[in-house]
């Protein structure tokens, strides 16, 4: 089944601890890119990927890395999480500029 | 960069009744146009797009228009069914290849 996963689905951790959020697609899509949810505001767009070793920060990439090492991954790296990233997170892929995009089903992190 | 601007933010509707949704853009380059339906504790999920070589496209009871001019597209629901309830996002890719998303249009269909 063509999908993208996202790991863990929900997350409670503690403010300074570093943690990875994994993201993999399986339909062998160009583009990745990773968006934050928060009531009000939409989809913000944190950091995207047009291809392997090519990122850009999006929007919001304060407090951010991700990596793309391989064509199917691209983790997103809180390196000293902080209470304002408590957020809905979601994973995306698409094949190319004028395709939409493939969301994964979404990680809960919360940051106490 | 591309800035996205989405209306109404919520929208009442009779089921049957037409819903529309408007978006502005700022980036003239901009080229791709998509629409989101996010459904409650959902992960958003296209429901259609349009390039900015088109000026409209349809797919059953939904639709999509574009005016590059004038830089704005909407998305039409004619008659509209509960289960058409949910958040919409639009969207467009400007030319830095980035995708900006609207803040999301709360549809509530009711019977």
């Amino acid at each position: 089944e063509a999908q993208v996963t996202q790991n863990p689905r929900y997350l409670i951790t503690v403010t300074g601890k570093k943690l990875t959020v994994t993201c993999s697609q399986n339909m062998n899509h160009e583009y990745m890119s990773w968006y934050r949810q928060d009531p009000g505001l939409g989809l913000r767009q944190i950091y995207y990927s047009m291809n392997v070793e090519v990122t850009d920060k999006g929007d919001v990439p304060e407090g951010y890395k991700v990596s793309r090492k391989e064509k199917r991954n691209f983790p997103l790296i809180l390196e000293s999480p902080s209470p304002n990233q408590t957020s809905l997170y979601f994973c995306a892929s698409s094949f190319g500029n004028s395709y939409g995009y493939t969301f994964g089903s979404g990680t809960r992190l919360t940051v106490v | 960069g591309e800035n996205v601007e989405q209306h109404p933010s919520t929208l009442s509707v009779q089921e049957g009744d037409s819903a529309v949704i408007k978006c502005t853009y700022s980036d003239s380059a901009s080229n791709y146009f998509p629409w989101y339906k996010q459904e409650l504790g959902k992960r958003p999920q296209l429901i259609i797009d349009i390039r900015s070589n088109v000026g409209e496209k349809k797919d059953q009871r939904i639709a999509v228009t574009l005016n590059k001019t004038a830089k704005h597209f909407s998305l039409h629901i004619t008659e509209t069914q509960p289960e058409d309830s949910a958040v919409y996002f639009c969207a467009a890719r400007g030319s830095n290849y980035k995708l900006t998303f609207g803040k999301g249009t709360l549809l509530t269909v009711n019977p």
